[in-house]
């Protein structure tokens, strides 16, 4: 099983609005990230998680705030976004010791 | 830094043909890891495959195989036999050996269609 669990598929939000992604896996990576892609461009990555704690962050913008409660269960948690942070938010994970990123297939977000 | 390059910004073949996409990377590093990401209808990443850089042997699987060549720094991707499904996005990355961090570098990537 190389499950990675997206919640919701589709997410259409006001610049004013608080709303939650959601990545859930049950394959025993420690390690989580969240990338960012634009449309016909490449993954961002964002942050990284390794054993619930933030390795990286990539100089991300503090509207945008990661959280790791376990081992199984990475949340982003938005506030205050603007039109430009439409994009698709994928999620992934690795077990530690291995080289292999296993992908969700994303939350399509629309920040009107 | 490392840098991954994709030259084929669009590349379309019949089915049942072979294609081959193009992949260049720059790096000082000496261990690291390659890869093939495909991304159909823009959505999820899924593996198709990938390279260890100690290793000389180019990695296949099934109908996807690789030609690593690392003196030139280059990692192309054939597919044999294309089929419909393989029309997707596809992504070259390199990451460098477990170091941590674990970041993994993006080529800009290259539109494949397969055509009946």
């Amino acid at each position: 099983d190389t499950e990675v669990t997206q919640t919701p598929k589709h997410l259409v939000m006001g610049m004013t609005n608080k709303k939650s992604l959601k990545c859930e896996q049950h394959m025993g990576h420690r390690a989580m990230y969240w990338y960012k892609q634009k449309a016909k461009k490449p993954p961002e990555l964002m942050f990284v998680y390794s054993y619930e704690k933030l390795s990286i962050n990539e100089s991300v913008p503090s509207r945008f705030s990661p959280e790791c409660p376990n081992s199984s269960l990475l949340n982003l948690h938005l506030h205050a976004l603007q039109p430009e942070d439409s994009a698709l938010y994928l999620c992934a994970s690795r077990r530690t010791g291995e080289d292999i990123q296993y992908f969700g297939a994303g939350t399509r977000l629309s920040v009107l | 830094a490392q840098t991954v390059t994709q030259s084929q910004p669009e590349m379309s073949v019949q089915e049942a043909e072979t294609v081959t996409l193009s992949c260049t990377y720059d790096t000082s590093e000496n261990n690291y890891y390659l890869f093939w990401y495909k991304q159909p209808h823009s959505r999820q990443m899924i593996l198709v495959i990938r390279q260890e850089a100690y290793k000389q042997q180019n990695a296949t699987e099934n109908r996807f195989s690789v030609n690593f060549q690392k003196a030139a720094k280059s990692f192309s991707l054939k597919i044999s036999d294309s089929q419909l499904g393989d029309t997707a996005m596809y992504f070259c990355a390199f990451m460098k050996q477990r170091t941590g961090s674990e970041k993994l570098v993006f080529g800009k990537g290259t539109k494949l269609t397969v055509n009946p």
